[in-house]
């Protein structure tokens, strides 16, 4: 397990459309986090997870969005009825409150998936 | 809330040259960590420093130094000895009682040959 990944990479879709990411964090990391990034921009906390279980979610989480880790493994996040302002970088990252890194609470990234709303 | 602040949308260093990035942050919470990304044009984040609010001493990570002045709360990236390579987007971030980074604008760095 080199990393966390993240699919697709690219996601072009039209308005309206249905879409979903996915993301496969590093194996022993029990916090999942999803950021969204526009252009320019930093990224923006979405929501995070902790095993299962959904514990922080943004004000920029709208109804259209929805996000699951239902094995507190892999994690997806699926966007309804996509709208052009959906456009962006969304941004999956990987934590452990064990280990080394629990002292700092630093997050380890994925490389994103870039979605484009035609 | 937590805020960052990043005021330098855009940077240019010459080669081999230091340069600094500036930082400034905002929170209520007592304990709090500081960190700096590094994010090049394939998008991907990559952590390069790290500082604890307790920590006594500035964090040194090889060309990476964090000048830590928790009075003027402010957090400020080094980078000594720039490459060619080093030209990218730097993002400052902070935790604090929450389990989630709080990122700034970033800063987009040049280096020239």
């Amino acid at each position: 397990d080199t990393g966390v990944s993240q699919d697709p990479r690219h996601k072009i879709t039209k308005r309206g459309q249905n879409v979903t990411f996915r993301c496969d964090p590093i194996s022993e990391h029990n916090r999942l986090y999803w950021y969204r990034q526009t252009l320019g921009q930093g990224p923006e906390f979405l929501t995070y997870f902790q095993n299962e279980a959904q514990l922080e979610k943004s004000r920029l989480l709208s109804d259209r969005f929805s996000a699951e880790r239902p094995k507190g493994s892999f994690s997806t996040l699926e966007i309804q009825r996509t709208e052009q302002g959906d456009s962006a970088m969304y941004l999956c990252a990987s934590s452990s409150n064990r280990g080394p890194e629990a002292n700092t609470g630093e997050l380890f990234f994925g490389e994103g998936s870039r979605l484009t709303v035609l | 809330a937590q805020k960052i602040t990043q005021t330098q949308p855009g940077m240019f260093v010459q080669e081999k040259e230091a340069v600094t990035l500036d930082c400034t942050y905002d929170t209520s919470d007592p304990s709090y960590g500081l960190f700096w990304y590094k994010q090049p044009s394939s998008g991907e984040m990559i952590f390069l420093i790290y500082q604890g609010s307790y920590d006594q001493q500035n964090a040194t990570e090889g060309r990476y130094s964090l000048n830590f002045q928790k009075a003027r709360k402010s957090a400020n990236l080094v980078i000594s000895a720039s490459q060619l390579g080093d030209s990218a987007m730097y993002f400052c971030a902070m935790t604090g009682a929450g389990n989630m980074l709080t990122f700034g604008g970033g800063t987009r760095l040049m280096v020239k040959p």
